[in-house]
């Protein structure tokens, strides 16, 4: 499918587990994004990637890792879960000379 | 550093009506705004991109403003329907920097 997918789109698990959320698009996309939606805070990016192998801080990236090796994806790793790390997730990617971002379904992660 | 604010909250109209969503940024200096629409438990799907140098731009019913020098944007929501019916959430794009700054969103709820 064209577009921009996101997997899985709902996850629990317990405190302490690595989990990983992964990010698909098959624009060719340089740009990638993370962000996560919470009630109270709205939209706040975690990772961004400009390229393959560029990866950079946002704004909340404390207990997240991501990697980039190749263009189409942008895997988001919670290495050691918790509580507050339960949210909404969105990836997203923008094109080089694009001005839009466009966003991924979302993975609901629930952290018991 | 910028913020964003969205006034109201929440907004519940009856069908046909007009209305204005309004969204407000505390530093002017921005390279575009954005604004989107999420419908409840999935992404979020761009409906008009606002250059800093544009004034407004417009599709279907929808037609968005933007006056940087008062740090202000309006979604302007002709003939609402209940179709329309979703979270709208404006996010600012800052001068150098492929980061989005999000508002926390309007609610809006067309009545049948």
């Amino acid at each position: 499918d064209a577009g921009i997918t996101q997997s899985p789109r709902y996850k629990i698990t317990e405190t302490g587990r690595q989990v990983t959320l992964m990010c698909h698009q098959t624009w060719s996309h340089s740009y990638m994004f993370w962000y996560r939606q919470d009630l109270g805070h709205g939209l706040r990016l975690i990772y961004y990637s400009a390229a393959a192998d560029i990866t950079d801080k946002g704004e909340v990236p404390d207990g997240y890792v991501v990697s980039r090796s190749k263009t189409e994806n942008f895997p988001l790793t919670l290495e050691s879960a918790t509580r507050s790390q339960t949210s909404v997730y969105f990836c997203a990617s923008r094109g080089l000379s694009s001005y839009e971002q466009y966003f991924g379904p979302g993975t609901r992660l629930t952290v018991t | 550093k910028q913020e964003v604010t969205q006034i109201p909250a929440a907004l519940s109209v009856p069908e046909g009506e007009n209305l204005v969503l309004n969204c407000s940024f505390t530093d002017s200096a921005i390279y575009n705004l954005q604004w989107f629409r999420q419908d409840p438990g999935k992404g979020l799907t761009s409906l008009l991109l606002i250059q800093s140098s544009q004034r407004e731009q417009t599709s279907g019913r929808l037609n968005a403003s933007l006056d940087k020098s008062s740090g202000r944007s309006t979604l302007y929501i002709a003939a609402s329907q209940p179709g329309d019916s979703a979270t709208y959430l404006c996010a600012v794009r800052e001068d150098s920097s492929y980061k989005l700054i999000f508002g926390s969103g309007t609610r809006l709820l067309v009545r049948p």
